[in-house]
């Protein structure tokens, strides 16, 4: 059964702390996403790789940064954490071509930053 | 801009009704269109893809139909049970095969 795991269902941290989000896809997928999730808002894609050391940025970039080292794990990384990026974040996963372009999603990271 | 809209109201049906929901777009000629569904406090799942020069596409209880000209995707679900209440969100492929997703509509389903 296909997998996109990360690393906290929950997760609280202080305005100004650097925040890691981790995520895992046992797929062997070349693609992977990072997006955030609000209400009133939707979906909204931060940052994406297509390959290893690869990435591009989303429609909403600013105040994150990612990581890709491996194929299976990309990071997402708030340098500074603020109030505003309280949010669900959420990370996918999918393969180059293939039939349903499918993006396989994890359970998402509910951060609150105080 | 480019757009995508769902009806932002939930819609609310009985059981064994067919549900619709609409997914509107402006400013994009996508290539593909997705469907997928989303309970609270769980990421998406992936349903259906319909591609630009289909115009319609079934999965068991489930049929998207795609209109390019009306810029307009319609998600069926036909004899919904409780279990379909969920959110809907269509998505649509472009750019760099990335997807843009609508905000979604949530269907209630009630015996």
């Amino acid at each position: 059964d296909v997998k996109v795991t990360q690393s906290s269902r929950y997760l609280v941290k202080r305005t100004g702390e650097k925040v890691f989000l981790e995520c895992v896809q046992d797929m062997d997928h070349e693609n992977m996403f990072w997006y955030r999730q609000d209400p009133g808002l939707g979906l909204r894609l931060i940052y994406f790789s297509y390959d290893v050391k690869m990435k591009e940025k989303g429609d909403i970039p600013e105040g994150y940064s990612v990581s890709r080292e491996k194929k299976e794990r990309f990071s997402l990384i708030l340098e500074s954490a603020s109030t505003n990026q309280t949010s669900m974040y959420l990370c996918a996963s999918r393969r180059t071509g293939g039939p349903s372009y499918e993006q396989y999603f994890g359970p998402g990271t509910r951060l609150t930053v105080t | 801009s480019q757009k995508i809209e769902q009806n932002s109201e939930a819609l609310n049906i009985q059981e064994g009704k067919t549900a619709t929901l609409t997914c509107n777009y402006t400013n994009y000629s996508p290539a593909y269109l997705q469907w997928y569904r989303q309970d609270p406090g769980r990421g998406p799942v992936f349903l259906l893809l319909i591609r630009e020069n289909e115009k319609e596409k079934r999965k068991e209880r489930l049929k998207v139909t795609f209109d390019t000209t009306l810029k307009q995707s319609l998600f069926h679900i036909t004899a919904s049970q409780p279990a379909d209440s969920a959110t809907y969100l269509c998505a649509l492929l472009s750019g760099y095969s990335t997807l843009t997703f609508g905000k979604g509509t949530m269907l209630l389903v009630s015996p």
